[in-house]
């Protein structure tokens, strides 16, 4: 079956400094990968998106790494924020079957000033 | 509306009583998915839209399940005969087409007395 999953459950980080959170995905057929956070009551909100023909893609103060070798998604957030505290999650779907989308469990993200 | 809208935000029922929640997703997206949460994790798939498709329903976790849509507008999850279990906060998403990022309503949360 597929599983998308998460290191850290819980990362706490200073205010200004960069963050990293991880994701680990087991299917080789994984085409697709999309990043959403949410915020707590709300419904998750995208972030960035990634294709498996790439293996970086930046937006503003975000970038995600993509390693198909060892089936790896990273989200870096630069100089974080208090407003970006909440819980993160990837998201994967297969080539074959873009009708599904299979969410990690989530990683909270605790920004202290 | 300029995003997904869910209704009602909130619902609390009995244990064995039928509920209906609803989703208007953004106007002219073609694909709509049902997600479930549960407290702290992640997003379960349920059932996913395309157009006037047939319905990839292979998500839904019982036959008390089940959804609806029109054409490429409203959408409607029901659950009959409600369990403790079902309590979770139900999300309802869109796209413009399958296999693109996702926009979220905020939830149904729902809890089974």
């Amino acid at each position: 079956g597929e599983s998308v999953g998460l290191h850290l459950p819980t990362l706490s980080v200073q205010e200004g400094d960069n963050s990293i959170i991880n994701c680990a995905y087991s299917n080789s057929a994984s085409d697709y990968f999309i990043w959403y956070k949410q915020e707590s009551g709300k419904g998750p909100q995208f972030i960035i998106d990634i294709r498996s023909n790439m293996d970086k893609r930046q937006g503003q103060r975000v970038t995600v790494l993509l390693n198909k070798t060892v089936k790896h998604l990273s989200l870096q957030i630069a100089a974080t924020q208090p407003g970006d505290s909440a819980v993160y999650f990837c998201a994967e779907t297969p080539g074959y079957n873009f009708n599904k989308f299979y969410f990690g469990s989530g990683t909270k993200l605790n920004v202290k000033p | 509306g300029a995003g997904v809208s869910q209704s009602p935000s909130n619902k609390v029922t009995e244990k064995g009583k039928d509920v209906e929640l609803r989703c208007d997703p953004i106007s002219g997206h073609t694909a709509l998915y049902w997600y479930r949460q549960r407290l702290g994790q992640g997003l379960e798939f349920l059932i996913y839209f395309q157009g006037n498709s047939a319905p990839d329903k292979s998500g839904l976790p019982s036959d008390r399940f089940s959804a609806e849509r029109t054409g490429e507008s409203v959408s409607t999850l029901t659950i009959q005969r409600t369990q403790q279990e079902d309590s979770a906060v139900y999300l309802c998403a869109s796209s413009f087409y399958r296999g693109q990022p996702q926009h979220f309503g905020d939830g149904t949360r729902l809890s089974i007395l």
